[in-house]
C-alpha cells in the first residue's frame, strides 16, 4: 500500500512570495491534515479535511495560508505571502475517519526555508 | 483544551541500555494517546496508542508505554535499545469522540552512544 505522498520535499523562498505544497492521502483514506512543524516544535494542525469539507481550520492563519481538498483525494497548501516565520516542515496525514482513536498516517513533509 | 508535555528534550543512552521517555498530558476526559517516532528527514511513524483496555500498550520496535490515569502519564520504554532507535519521539492526544485533533508534545530527541 502506498504512503503519503508529498511534494515538493524542499523549498526556498523570499519572503513575500509564495508558495503551495502538494499532498496525496493514502487511497480511501477520507480524512486528511496539515501540520506545520517549526524546528525543535511537535506538529501542530492546521487544517482538518473529512472528504472535500473543512472540519477544523482554528488554527490555520487565514490572512495567508489557503488550503483546499476539491475532489476529496488530493490536497494542496497555500502561503500568500510567505514570512520569516513561515519556515517550517509542513506535514500532511491522512486517516480512514474520524473516528476516535484513528491512526494517522504521515508523509515526508515539505521542508520550507523563507529568506 | 487537551495539551502535552514532554519534559526531556534531549536524552543519550547506549547502546544495549534500557530508555524510558516521559509524557505527561493534561485533559479533562479519557483520552487516547499515542507515541510517533520521526527519524531525520522523514515523517511521524505511529510506534503505539492507547485509547481504552490494558494500559500496558505493546508497539512495533520492541517499545511499550504505561497508561497511568493518576499520574496523568503515558511513558514510552524499551528495555535495550539500539543504535537505529536514534530519532526524534513525540507523544500526542486525541480528543475522545469528534473530529480526530491531535495535539503533540515538543519532543523527545534520543542520542544513542555505541
Amino acid at each position: 500500500e502506498a504512503g503519503v505522498a508529498q511534494s515538493p520535499r524542499y523549498k526556498i523562498i523570499e519572503k513575500r512570495q509564495s508558495v503551495a505544497f502538494w499532498c496525496n492521502p493514502i487511497s480511501g483514506h477520507a480524512t486528511l491534515y496539515w501540520y506545520q512543524q517549526i524546528l525543535g516544535q511537535g506538529p501542530k494542525l492546521l487544517i482538518q479535511f473529512q472528504n472535500n469539507g473543512v472540519v477544523d481550520d482554528s488554527q490555520l492563519p487565514k490572512d495567508r495560508f489557503s488550503a483546499e481538498r476539491l475532489k476529496g483525494v488530493d490536497s494542496t497548501l497555500k502561503i500568500q505571502p510567505a514570512k520569516l516565520e513561515d519556515s517550517a516542515v509542513y506535514l500532511c496525514a491522512s486517516s480512514k475517519g474520524l473516528a476516535g482513536g484513528e491512526t494517522q498516517y504521515f508523509g515526508p513533509g515539505t521542508r520550507l526555508l523563507v529568506l | 483544551a487537551q495539551s502535552v508535555t514532554q519534559p526531556d528534550i534531549h536524552i543519550t543512552v547506549s547502546e544495549g541500555a534500557s530508555l524510558e521517555l516521559r509524557c505527561n498530558y493534561s485533559y479533562g476526559a479519557t483520552p487516547y494517546l499515542f507515541w510517533y517516532v520521526q527519524s531525520p528527514g522523514q515523517g511521524l511513524q505511529l510506534l503505539l496508542k492507547y485509547f481504552s483496555g490494558d494500559t500496558l500498550v505493546q508497539g512495533i520496535k520492541g517499545f511499550e508505554a504505561e497508561f497511568k490515569r493518576s499520574q496523568s502519564s503515558f511513558n514510552l520504554r524499551k528495555p535495550s535499545v539500539h543504535w537505529s532507535d536514534a530519532a526524534e519521539y513525540f507523544c500526542a492526544v486525541g480528543a475522545l469522540g469528534g473530529a480526530q485533533k491531535l495535539v503533540f508534545g515538543q519532543g523527545t530527541r534520543l542520542t544513542i552512544n555505541p
